[in-house]
């Protein structure tokens, strides 16, 4: 069964420091996809980053990077120099073929920005 | 292309009464899913449609929901008999992905109170 964690429910940080929210994925396929989304306060969710299970090369894609390691079922994401505009609930998700790849949602973690 | 939409954005209603919301997505997009998310949490994974067939429903979705997309467009999620518990954030998405899957699209949500 497909199942996603995320332990951290709040974070505070200070503006420009560097942030890293935490992912732990549950599946028993080979074939998956893991995402990261925002919900800015606004409420409107929006596509950050995708991974697909057979690549593990982590990136850096602006001040956002990514950590996939398949060994420990995790996904971790890193905002680099944070801002006040990242201030917003970040959520990690996961599909998987035979789960005919819908999409299942983690909890959340809420991150504030202060200046 | 005018993105997700949805309506009403905002429904009140009594107990025992019947809503439906409407999810128009972005077009051509083959996939459209409909999530529940209640205050802290993560989206709850409700029922998707691969153009008009419905994949799968959640077993959170009770005999009192049903979805459907005729013709592949757009969706309704109707509620029968409401009761408070109902009362969440009513999530549309779709996705341009047949099959492989894509990022998701979300609209701005439909807010249900249930009084």
């Amino acid at each position: 069964a497909q199942k996603v964690t995320q332990a951290q429910t709040e974070i505070s940080v200070v503006e420009k420091e560097d942030v890293t929210l935490d992912c732990v994925y549950e599946t028993r396929d080979t074939t998956y996809y893991l995402f990261w989304y925002k919900q800015p306060p606004s409420g409107e969710l929006v596509f950050l980053i995708r991974r697909n299970s057979f690549d593990e090369q982590n990136e850096i894609s602006g001040r956002y990077s990514w950590n996939f390691q398949k060994s420990t079922s995790s996904f971790n994401f890193t905002i680099t120099a944070s801002q006040v505009v990242d201030s917003a609930v970040y959520f990690c998700a996961l599909s998987e073929a035979k789960g005919g790849f819908k999409t299942i949602f983690g909890a959340g973690t809420r991150l504030f920005v202060k200046a | 292309d005018t993105g997700v939409s949805q309506d009403p954005r905002h429904k009140i209603t009594k107990r025992g009464q019947n809503v439906t919301f409407r999810c128009d997505p972005i077009s051509e997009h083959n996939r459209l899913y409909w999530y529940r998310q209640t205050l802290g949490q993560g989206p709850e994974f409700l029922t998707y449609f691969q153009n008009e067939a419905q994949l799968e429903k959640s077993r959170l979705l009770s005999d009192r929901f049903s979805a459907e997309r005729p013709k592949g467009s757009f969706s309704t999620l109707e509620i029968q008999r409401t009761e408070q518990g109902d009362s969440a954030m009513y999530l549309c998405a779709s996705s341009p992905s047949a099959g492989a899957s894509g990022e998701l699209f979300f609209g701005e949500g439909s807010r249900l109170t249930v009084l």
